[in-house]
């Protein structure tokens, strides 16, 4: 069965970077991207950006673009989200979800992983 | 950006009632690329329907959707005591958003 596990949860000072990993399994996983979702406390459901694990290219929401980098590793299919000069309100839950490519939904979802930003 | 509202913020039912959840948006959504996601607390969101009127893998046929162009409806056609959660509506026709939430709540 298709399953996302994503890496644990962390803590960072304001300014750090944190890198969160999604490790795929149960489906061949070059043939499919990988979307980032994040949830702030209480909030609701903010896009990130995707990448496909195919060919390596990504498309980032405009908020995030210059500050967060997606990566893909095909040999241990797993994806990586990296975010640079964090503040306090990055701290929130980050999702890594399964995608089939642009015009397609989120069909499998990791388990989600605290990042907390805090001096 | 397309905006995405849901209405109603809130909606208190009691079980075996019928739910309609609504999503608006803000332009018309390319060839109804909107899906429906459930989220219950702790829990990652589960994909429940897709191009507006598809089920996903697994999703009990209670669970209805409908629209195209601008509104989008999520029905639920006989609520059972698991289905109270949070409803997101999402599109993925021009970039991606999601709407703000309906949270489906016990009367």
């Amino acid at each position: 069965q298709v399953q996302l596990v994503q890496s644990g949860a962390e803590v960072k000072k304001p300014g750090a970077s944190v890198k969160v990993s999604c490790k795929a399994s149960g489906y061949t996983f070059s043939t499919y991207g990988i979307s980032w979702v994040r949830q702030a406390p209480g909030q609701g459901l903010e896009w990130m950006g995707w990448i496909s694990a195919y060919n390596g290219n990504t498309d980032k929401a405009q908020k995030f673009q210059g500050r967060v980098t997606m990566t893909t590793d095909t040999s241990t299919s797993t994806a990586y989200m990296e975010m640079r000069s964090l503040r306090s309100d990055d701290t929130a839950v980050y999702y890594c979800a399964r995608v089939s490519g642009w015009y397609w939904p989120f069909d499998h979802w990791g388990q989600g992983t605290l990042v907390t930003v805090s001096s | 950006e397309i905006v995405l509202t849901q209405s109603p913020g809130t909606l208190s039912l009691s079980p075996g009632e019928r739910a309609t959840l609504s999503c608006r948006a803000s332009q018309a959504i390319i060839n109804s690329y909107l899906a429906w996601y459930q989220q219950k607390p702790g829990q990652a969101p589960r994909l429940l329907i897709y191009g507006a009127s598809n089920r996903a893998t697994g999703i009990p046929d209670r669970f209805s959707g409908s629209g195209s162009g601008t509104d989008f409806t999520l029905t639920i056609s006989r609520l059972e005591p698991e289905d109270f959660a949070v409803y997101y509506c999402q599109q993925y026709g021009y970039s991606v958003t999601f709407g703000q939430g309906t949270r489906l709540e016990i009367k």
